[in-house]
């Protein structure tokens, strides 16, 4: 079957406006996250969906950064009024169950977003 | 809370030659550890993950490491580094508790050079 996809690819926009990353992840992984990579280092946890709900989302940084589920399979990450730190790598990652021991996480190729 | 270290931004090696990437761990409770590799324009993949059932750990192409919590060490190792191994190479650690038990932290990445 099919990976996670993530659209768009890349993304270029100016300061200020406003973003949404989508992530498609394997059929029938009820578990989806989202990291930020920034260049030169290891992704950096955003948030983590049990199925539709938010079950971990200490790692947004502020309240620029917000994601949905609402569906219980692709997820939007929403960035508001974007800042030029907020340029980076945002990946996306699906797991089977997401309880007890870790299940494997498979990953997208990740959104490369560049804000001008 | 949990950190990884990764001893060693770049490391090259010949052909032929023993890979090594070092990789030390911070977990106030038992880990699961695990390697991923990143090729160029790809998403990451999972080589391998230490999950307690056994020490040494086994993974794809080749690849096996070894948790050893004496020295709070989960190292990377392939006896015979072949041209296609060349990529960047991450550790990753997740708490076996529960709450925040699923997400990933990850170190800054190790990235492999092999040479003809």
């Amino acid at each position: 079957g099919a990976g996670v996809s993530q659209t768009p690819s890349n993304k270029v926009t100016e300061k200020g406006k406003y973003v949404e990353l989508r992530c498609d992840p394997i059929s029938g992984h009820t578990a989806l996250y989202w990291y930020r990579q920034s260049l030169g280092q290891g992704p950096e946890f955003l948030i983590y969906f049990q199925g539709t709900g938010a079950a971990d989302d200490s790692g947004l940084p502020n309240d620029r950064f917000f994601a949905v589920r609402p569906e219980g399979s692709v997820s939007t990450l929403k960035i508001q009024r974007t800042e030029r730190g907020d340029s980076a790598v945002y990946l996306c990652a699906s797991s089977l169950i997401g309880r007890g021991v870790p299940d494997t996480q498979y990953f997208g190729p990740g959104t490369r977003l560049t804000v001008l | 809370a949990q950190s990884v270290t990764q001893l060693g931004s770049h490391v090259s090696v010949s052909e032929g030659a023993l890979v090594l990437l070092r990789c030390n761990y911070s977990s106030s409770v038992p880990p699961y550890l695990f390697w991923y590799v990143q090729y160029p324009n790809q998403g990451l993949q999972l080589l391998l993950k230490y999950t307690s059932a056994a020490t040494l750990v086994k993974g794809i192409n080749g690849f096996e490491a070894e948790f050893k919590k004496s020295e709070t060490s989960f190292h990377l190792t392939k006896p015979s580094a072949h041209m296609s191994d060349a990529a960047e190479y991450f550790c990753a650690v997740s708490a076996s508790s529960s709450g925040s038990a699923r997400q990933l932290t990850f170190g800054s990445g190790t990235q492999l050079t092999v040479l003809p």
